[in-house]
C-alpha cells in the first residue's frame, strides 16, 4: 500500500522562524500536494506539484513556498512563520501527473503551532 | 478557487439512524471523490464518482452524483459507532487539475 510519510507529527516554532515540513511518498507518484486543515474550513490547497521541479499555487499560497527536487519528496517551507499559520498540515500524493482523477493518499499530518 | 459547499457541518445521530451529507457546486464537475477522516487521523479515500446520475454502494454507504454533475451525496444506513468521523467531498472541475474539498461533515454516533 502507498505510504506517505510526514517528518513530524507535532512541531512548535516561534514567530519569525523558518520552518520546513517534509513529505516523502514511496509509490513513484507524480502528483504531490500540501493542504492545511482548520476547523470549519476543511482542507485548503496551498501548493501542488505534478512533476519534479514543477509547482503550482493552490488557493492559499501566501507565506509559503515549496520544493520538489526529487520525485518522492515534496517540502513545504514557511519563510517566516506567523501565528496565523498554526494549523494541521497534510501532505498527499496521487498517481497521475497533471490531472485530478486519481485518489489522494494522505500522510498522517503535522500539527504546527507557531508561538 | 472553485467553491464546494458541504452541509451539514455537524450531525449527531443515535446509533441505528440514517445519515446523509450533501455537496453542492455552482459549476459542472468532472468528478467527485469522498473521503473519511477518523478523529485524530488523516483523510482516507472512499470512492470516486464520474458519470452523471451515478450511484455506487459500499455496504451501508450509498454515494450519488447528480444528473447535472453539480451535486453529490453520501448516505449511511443504520449508522454504527465505527462510522464516527468527518466526511469530505472533493470535487474537480472540467478544466481543473486539482481537487477542491468541501468543509466536511462531522458525524457523531450516540450509542
Amino acid at each position: 500500500d502507498v505510504k506517505v510519510t510526514q517528518s513530524s507529527r507535532y512541531l512548535v516554532k516561534r514567530t519569525g522562524e523558518k520552518v520546513f515540513l517534509e513529505c516523502v511518498q514511496d509509490m513513484d507518484h507524480e502528483n504531490m500536494f500540501w493542504y492545511r486543515q482548520d476547523p470549519g474550513l476543511g482542507l485548503r490547497l496551498i501548493y501542488f506539484s505534478y512533476d519534479v521541479k514543477m509547482k503550482e499555487k493552490g488557493d492559499i499560497p501566501e507565506g509559503y513556498s515549496v520544493s520538489r527536487e526529487k520525485k518522492e519528496r515534496f517540502s513545504l517551507i514557511l519563510e517566516s512563520a506567523s501565528t496565523n499559520q498554526t494549523s494541521m498540515y497534510l501532505c498527499a500524493s496521487s498517481r497521475t501527473g497533471g490531472t485530478a482523477n486519481e485518489k489522494l493518499f494522505f500522510g498522517s499530518g503535522t500539527q504546527l503551532s507557531v508561538l | 478557487g472553485q467553491q464546494v459547499m458541504q452541509i451539514p457541518q455537524y450531525q449527531h445521530v443515535q446509533e441505528g439512524e440514517d445519515f446523509t451529507t450533501y455537496c453542492n457546486s455552482s459549476t459542472t464537475l468532472s468528478n467527485i471523490q469522498w473521503y473519511k477522516q477518523r478523529p485524530g487521523g488523516h483523510p482516507v479515500f472512499l470512492i470516486q464518482l464520474v458519470k452523471s446520475g451515478e450511484v455506487k454502494k459500499q455496504k451501508r454507504l450509498t454515494f450519488q452524483f447528480g444528473e447535472a454533475k453539480k451535486n453529490s451525496s453520501l448516505h449511511i444506513t443504520a449508522t454504527q459507532t465505527t462510522d464516527v468521523g468527518t466526511y469530505f467531498c472533493a470535487a474537480s472541475s472540467n478544466t481543473g487539475n486539482q481537487f477542491y474539498f468541501g468543509t466536511g461533515t462531522s458525524l457523531t454516533v450516540i450509542p
